[in-house]
């Protein structure tokens, strides 16, 4: 079965600098989004992104934050100048359809610790 | 704006026994609620879920409910089983499609 897949698995960085998460959807799916996970409370959304541009974002995405989508098969968050409140597990997911409700797969995450 | 209330945020069951989560939600728009299990350190997993034009579903011994009108869902697993101990999320999504996760509930199955 197709799985969205994401890199790197477990990223640390300092306060401050810029950090990039990867994400590559499942092939045929055209919908993208991503979601913040803070340890021990619930997923949040972040984003969700369809052709080639951001369809809506959550007041945690805010000017630090931005998507891209840079080729046919990438999908990444970059985070421009980190805190320490960004230390999260962050989750990739995409669909094919909207509106259907087609269910969204989720990637495996990207747990990202600011030192 | 948007809300999902999920109780209780833990619950402890006998092996065996009937284990029931139940969420709440505050926008009438919302017409798909999928439910989520997560194991620690892993993605949250859909096990189950329904749409707005049906009242409940069952997969095995997993069942959804939905009640509209009350704007309330529930979860219900039977017969539990030491591998169902995880967390577990109730999300809802309106047909723009971002989802809505509830707070979660660590279930315990205690032997």
């Amino acid at each position: 079965e197709p799985e969205v897949t994401q890199t790197p698995s477990h990223q640390v960085t300092q306060m401050g600098q810029e950090v990039i998460l990867r994400c590559v959807p499942i092939s045929n799916h055209l919908y993208f989004y991503w979601y913040r996970q803070i340890l021990g409370q619930k997923v949040e959304f972040l984003v969700s992104f369809y052709n080639n541009e951001i369809s809506e974002k959550s007041e945690i995405f805010d000017d630090q934050f931005s998507v891209e989508r840079p080729d046919g098969s990438n999908f990444t968050l970059k985070i421009r100048s980190t805190k320490l409140e960004d230390s999260a597990m962050y989750f990739c997911a995409s669909s094919r359809y909207l509106g259907s409700n087609q269910p969204q797969h989720f990637g495996d995450g990207t747990r990202l610790s600011i030192l | 704006g948007e809300n999902v209330e999920q109780h209780p945020s833990t619950l402890s069951v006998q092996e065996g026994d009937s284990a029931v989560i139940k969420c709440t939600y505050s926008d009438s728009a919302s017409n798909y609620f999928p439910w989520y299990k997560q194991e620690l350190g892993k993605r949250p997993q859909l096990i189950i879920d329904i749409r707005s034009n049906v009242g409940e579903k069952k997969d095995q011994r997993i069942a959804v409910t939905l009640n509209k009108t009350a704007k309330h869902f529930s979860l219900h697993i039977t017969e539990t089983q030491p591998e169902d101990s995880a967390v577990y999320f109730c999300a809802a999504s309106k047909r723009d499609d971002k989802i809505i996760f509830g707070k979660g509930t660590r279930l315990h199955i205690l032997p």
